[in-house]
């Protein structure tokens, strides 16, 4: 089965820039969505389809895929973007959605 | 506006079964995919199952294939998840999400229920 890898934890300071990263086997032949959860709360679509954003989520956040890691962008880190970050994709080959492990986003 | 209210949660043997209900309003149900995502306490999100628009496709995790059926009722916009033979780790909150039929993004989701398996 098809497996997404995240590390567990990336700390950033306010106004800088963090990247999250999601690997995964050709990860580049898949569309990649990202989710965000703050805590306590329920996921929120931050993006889909690599790249593409909801009209709701600041340009701040951007996605990109290329060869075997997916990478989320936040730029000009804010208090407000600490959460935890899913990446997600569906693994045609088994009809089976697949989630990485999640990125803990702790703003110092 | 989008909605998706859980309902159905609560406290289950092993061995049990549960019926958990998401209640969907603000779009045209019939025509999206809809999905369970569970979560367990201080865990990462799992899938669980999606369904066509139609409800005649439907996905199974392997960890939920042959206890789970999820099915819809797209005259009264809901969405339904049957829990049979529950196991301790099938505790967790269960969200409702909307999209997620055969790799859509899942564009909604629901505040979810908390299922919890215990003797």
């Amino acid at each position: 089965s098809y497996v997404l890898t995240q590390p567990p934890s990336v700390s950033v300071a306010p106004g800088e820039t963090a990247s999250l990263t999601c690997g995964g086997n050709s990860i580049e032949g898949k569309s990649v969505q990202w989710y965000q959860q703050r805590a306590g709360q329920a996921p929120v679509l931050v993006i889909y389809y690599d790249s593409d954003r909801p009209s709701e989520i600041p340009e701040r956040l951007s996605g990109s895929n290329s060869g075997n890691t997916a990478t989320l962008t936040i730029s000009r880190v804010e208090a407000a973007d600490e959460a935890d970050y899913y990446c997600q994709v569906w693994d045609g080959s088994n009809d089976h959605w697949v989630f990485g492990g999640g990125t803990k986003l702790t703003v110092l | 506006e989008v909605q998706l209210l859980e309902s159905g949660g609560g406290l289950a043997q092993p061995g049990g079964s549960l019926r958990l209900s998401c209640a969907a309003s603000g779009f045209t149900f019939h025509s999206y995919g809809m999905s369970w995502v569970r979560q367990a306490p201080g865990k990462g999100l799992e899938w669980v199952s999606s369904s066509s628009g139609s409800g005649d496709s439907t996905y199974y995790a392997d960890s939920v294939e042959g206890r789970f059926t999820i099915s819809r009722d797209n005259s009264k916009d809901t969405l339904s998840l049957h829990m049979s033979s529950l196991r301790a780790e099938d505790t967790a909150v269960y969200f409702c999400a909307k999209g997620g039929g055969y790799g859509d993004p899942m564009d909604v989701w629901g505040q979810g229920t908390t299922v919890t398996v215990s003797s």
